[in-house]
């Protein structure tokens, strides 16, 4: 079975600090894929990233950035220098592909609770 | 704007009744599945419809099922609704190489359920 912890239940930082989102997750699969999605008060979930387990490269964009690391099960997302725009839930999510032929779907983490401060 | 749209937005219904939530996939994507949110939680796998045939399903009793149409529509019954049932039910769609795959979904904002 697989699991994904956001322990962090709410962040408050000011705007311009940096902030970063912990997530791990438990897996017995080898291929599995990481999200991260943004969930503004409207309810839409907004994609930010999608990685393989193959890829540990780190990724930025923009003021966006994440570090995936396998010997700790983290994939932790980093915002640089935070807008008020940025205030909103973010899920980390982890998919492997479904045994038997179907599809097991995405399992979410609780979510992170961000709020920028003006 | 993630081509996704759901309906009705909000509804409200009592115990015992059934409900039907629609929802328009992004065009071009042979996959569908449904989430349930409750408040404060995050997203759970209902199930997922590849190609119009249900191809993965989480843990939810059969009295939540669903359809797929040719034309990128799809809907989410459930029957006999109890209190627990209310949530926000999200709808998602992707381009899958294969069944068993999940691929980067693309949300809709959202079919808001209060059972009463």
């Amino acid at each position: 079975a697989q699991k994904v912890t956001q322990a962090q239940t709410e962040i408050s930082v000011v705007e311009k600090e940096d902030v970063t989102l912990d997530c791990v997750y438990e897996t017995r699969d080898t291929t599995y894929y990481l999200f991260w999605y943004k969930q503004p008060p409207s309810g839409e979930l907004v994609f930010l990233i999608r990685r393989n387990s193959f890829d540990e490269q780190n990724e930025i964009s923009g003021r966006y950035s994440w570090n995936f690391q396998k010997s700790t099960s983290s994939f932790n997302f980093t915002i640089t220098a935070s807008q008020v725009v940025d205030s909103a839930v973010y899920f980390c999510a982890l998919s492997v592909p479904g045994s038997g032929g179907g599809a097991d779907g995405l399992t979410f983490g609780k979510g992170t609770h961000l709020i920028i401060q003006p | 704007e993630t081509g996704v749209t759901q309906s009705p937005t909000h509804l409200i219904k009592t115990r015992g009744q059934q409900v039907t939530l629609r929802c328009s996939s992004q065009s071009g994507h042979n996959t569908v599945s449904w989430y349930q949110q409750a408040l404060g939680q995050g997203p759970q796998f209902i199930f997922q419809y590849y190609r119009e045939e249900e191809n993965g399903r989480g843990n939810f009793p059969p009295r939540f099922s669903g359809l797929q149409f040719p034309n990128y529509s799809s809907e989410l019954n459930v029957n006999a609704l109890e209190l627990d049932d209310s949530a926000l039910y999200l709808c998602a769609s992707s381009l899958v190489d294969r069944p068993r795959d999940t691929g980067e979904l693309f949300f809709g904002e959202g079919s808001r359920l209060t059972v009463l």
